[in-house]
C-alpha cells in the first residue's frame, strides 16, 4: 500500500534555530517527491520537487534531501523565522500511466516562537 | 493572475442538503483536481479532470459529482450532504500531470455538515 509517514507530528522551536522534518514513504513506482508549506487557513504551496536522481534541493532557507534507496526524505529549515510557522507536507508522486498520483503525508505542524 | 480561486470560503449545511463548491483557474491549465483534507490526515483526491469534458474518480469519490464544461471551471457538487463530508476542500490545477509538474492549490472551502 502506498503510504507517506511524517515525523514529528508537531514541533516547537525558538526563532533563529534550525530544525529538520522527516518523511518516510512506501510508494511504488516512485516518480518524484515534493515538500509543501501550508499556512493556517490556506492551500499548500510548493517548496521543492525532487526526482529520483536528485538527492538535495534548496529553496532559500529550506533544504530538502532525498535518499531513494532508504525511501527517506528530510526538510531542513535554517535560521527559522516566525513566518515559518505552518504545516509542512511531504508528498510522493507515483507513476500511473499518463497521470502521476500524489500521495500526501499528514504533515508536521511547526510553531516558531519568539 | 489570480491563480486558483474557490468559493465559498465557509459553508454550513444541514444533513441532506446539496451544494456546489466553485473552482476557477486562470492559468490555462489542462488538469484540475478536487481534494478533501480531514483533521490530522493527508489530502485525499476526490475527482480530477484532464481537460474540458473529461473527468475521472479519485480515491474518495462517493457522495460527490463533478463536471468540466470549460478549461477554467471545475465545480464540485455535493448531493445529500452527510456529516462525514465535513472537511476542508481544496481545488488544484496543473499544466501537465506527468513528471515533476507543479500543482497549484486554491485557498480552500471549509464545509461543516450538521
Amino acid at each position: 500500500k502506498n503510504q507517506v509517514e511524517q515525523s514529528p507530528q508537531s514541533l516547537i522551536i525558538l526563532e533563529g534555530k534550525n530544525c529538520t522534518l522527516q518523511c518516510n514513504y512506501t510508494v511504488s513506482p516512485f516518480s518524484n517527491l515534493r515538500w509543501y508549506k501550508q499556512d493556517t487557513g490556506r492551500g499548500p504551496v510548493s517548496l521543492t520537487i525532487m526526482t529520483f536522481s536528485e538527492n538535495t534541493k534548496s529553496n532559500g532557507r529550506y533544504t530538502a534531501t532525498l535518499d531513494a534507496d532508504t525511501k527517506q526524505s528530510s526538510l531542513h529549515i535554517t535560521a527559522s523565522q516566525l513566518s515559518d510557522s505552518a504545516s509542512y507536507i511531504c508528498v510522493v508522486s507515483a507513476k500511473s500511466g499518463g497521470y502521476n498520483k500524489l500521495i500526501f503525508g499528514a504533515g508536521t505542524r511547526l510553531a516558531v516562537h519568539p | 493572475n489570480a491563480g486558483v480561486t474557490q468559493t465559498p470560503k465557509f459553508r454550513i449545511l444541514k444533513i441532506g442538503q446539496s451544494m456546489t463548491l466553485q473552482c476557477t483557474q486562470d492559468m490555462n491549465h489542462n488538469y484540475m483536481y478536487w481534494y478533501r483534507q480531514d483533521p490530522g490526515m493527508g489530502l485525499k483526491l476526490i475527482y480530477y479532470s484532464v481537460g474540458a469534458g473529461i473527468t475521472d474518480k479519485g480515491e474518495v469519490p462517493n457522495g460527490y459529482n463533478v463536471s468540466r464544461s470549460t478549461t477554467e471551471d471545475f465545480p464540485l457538487r455535493l448531493e445529500l450532504a452527510a456529516p462525514s463530508q465535513t472537511s476542508v476542500y481544496f481545488c488544484a490545477s496543473s499544466y501537465v500531470a506527468g513528471g515533476p509538474y507543479e500543482q497549484y492549490f486554491g485557498p480552500g472551502t471549509r464545509l461543516t455538515v450538521t
